[in-house]
């Protein structure tokens, strides 16, 4: 089974500023998924970022990034020149492999709600 | 990128009622498709998985009585909450996988029911 930790239930930070925000998971598998997702108020579920565990190169998408430390468990992810629009809940999540041979679901962290302050 | 829809966004019923609830995949075939419950300022709780053809694999906890879920196409699913209670008022999330292969579900934008 996989269980997966966000550790701060909110964070702040000002706009232009950038935020880490933290994620630990515990897994069995050595090959795994792992993702942050944003769920702004609207409640759609977007995904933010992905990153593959065989994978060694940090993902990156624009003013996202991740810092993957797979020997600690941890998957932090960093928001860069915040904007008033990043304000939502994040939700880190992870995934099973493909040899699992059943749906591979996700597992959910509890979630951080970011404010962005103007 | 894959788009899923879910109908109706809102809605409202009396207790002992029976709601459905539509999850489509609009530009792919999903071959899997999982239900989520959602409480206000919490995390997305897995409720079930439905592949399509079979019978829908439900988490512990869980009335598979209670929540009806059917999969009859590769585009469609459904979630029926029969003889619905207060208890049961919650956000409703669907997602849709392509394929067993695939590590990516798309989200629908979830539903909000409200049991009086």
């Amino acid at each position: 089974a996989q269980t997966v930790t966000q550790s701060q239930p909110e964070m702040s930070v000002q706009e232009a500023e950038t935020v880490t925000l933290s994620c630990t998971y515990d897994t069995s598998e050595s090959d795994y998924y792992l993702f942050w997702y944003k769920q702004p108020p609207s409640r759609q579920m977007i995904l933010v970022i992905r990153q593959e565990a065989y994978k060694q190169q940090n993902a990156t998408e624009n003013r996202f990034s991740v810092n993957f430390q797979k020997a600690a468990k941890s998957f932090s992810l960093k928001i860069s020149d915040s904007q008033l629009g990043d304000a939502a809940m994040y939700f880190c999540a992870s995934m099973g492999p493909i040899s699992s041979g059943s749906a591979r679901q996700l597992t959910f962290g509890s979630g951080t709600q970011l404010t962005v302050l103007p | 990128g894959a788009v899923v829809s879910q109908h109706p966004s809102r809605v409202i019923c009396k207790s002992g009622t029976s709601v459905k609830i539509e999850c489509r995949s609009l530009d792919f075939q999903a071959t899997t498709m999982f239900w989520y419950r959602q409480f206000p300022k919490q995390s997305l709780m897995l409720m079930a998985t439905s592949n399509e053809g079979s019978k829908a694999t439900y988490e512990q906890g869980v009335e598979k009585d209670k929540f009806l879920i059917n999969h009859a196409s590769l585009t469609l699913s459904t979630l029926t909450v029969t003889s619905a209670h207060p208890e049961d008022s919650s956000f409703y999330i669907c997602s849709a996988s392509p394929g067993l292969a695939s590590d990516t579900q798309y989200f629908g934008p979830g539903t909000r029911l409200t049991v009086l």
